[in-house]
């Protein structure tokens, strides 16, 4: 079974400019999240879909956003990218079920801004 | 505030010394909780789920346990290629959805 895909693995873009990361989950998956992982922050919860609908948001501002298709893939964006937003961005699918609910993460994109 | 808390944060073993790592949590209702592996450029890797307290998971060298307020992961005579940083994360559900809270890690060494 294929795992999580995310694409780019890697961007270098200016501040101000936008930026759209692309999530593929694992096949059967329904729910997919998004976190941010800096040196200084660790990994923390950006929101998270299920079923087109974002369910979660993590404390994040509003220039962060994301969307789920119909095939499950979602999508975030970053808009009016800032020096602070350099980081390793995850995503995680999951079956949705019942609690305990894993999450199976990708390999991440590495974004810097400059 | 719910919080995940991980120490030590660093952790220096030399080839078959065992250790452990511990996890302490604070959250209202737990659902789950989470032990990740990460190497350096790569996402977490899924080890262990846990709900009960006294439950137990093994997996090689690997052995996490849960109480009511942390987790250890116990490392029995590790090898080089456990080094990694490892990561413990609850879920609260409810209005939380599926969303972990992370700890900042530990960062494993083993050294031949």
């Amino acid at each position: 079974k294929a795992g999580v895909t995310q694409t780019p693995r890697y961007l270098i873009k200016t501040r101000g400019q936008q930026v759209t990361l692309s999530c593929s989950p694992i096949s059967g998956h329904r729910s997919v999240s998004w976190y941010q992982q800096t040196p200084g922050q660790g990994l923390q919860f950006l929101f998270e879909y299920f079923s087109e609908t974002q369910r979660n948001k993590g404390n994040f501002p509003g220039r962060f956003s994301g969307r789920q298709f119909s095939n499950s893939r979602s999508e975030m964006n970053v808009s009016t990218l800032e020096l602070g937003d350099s980081a390793l961005y995850l995503c995680a699918s999951s079956f949705a079920g019942t609690y305990p609910n894993e999450q199976f993460f990708g390999p991440g994109t590495r974004l810097t801004v400059l | 505030e719910d919080q995940v808390t991980q120490s030590p944060e660093a952790l220096r073993l030399q080839e078959g010394e065992s250790s452990s790592l511990n996890c302490s949590y604070t959250v209202s209702g737990l659902r789950g909780l989470f032990w990740y592996r990460q190497d350096p450029g790569k996402g977490p890797e899924f080890l262990f789920t846990l709900y009960s307290a006294g439950e137990e998971k093994e997996k090689e060298r690997l052995k996490a346990t849960l109480t009511k307020k942390e987790s250890f992961l116990h490392i029995t005579a590790p090898k080089p290629e456990d080094s990694a940083t490892y990561l413990c994360a609850v879920q609260e559900g409810s209005n939380s959805g599926y969303a972990l809270n992370f700890g900042k890690g530990t960062s494993l060494l083993v050294t031949p």
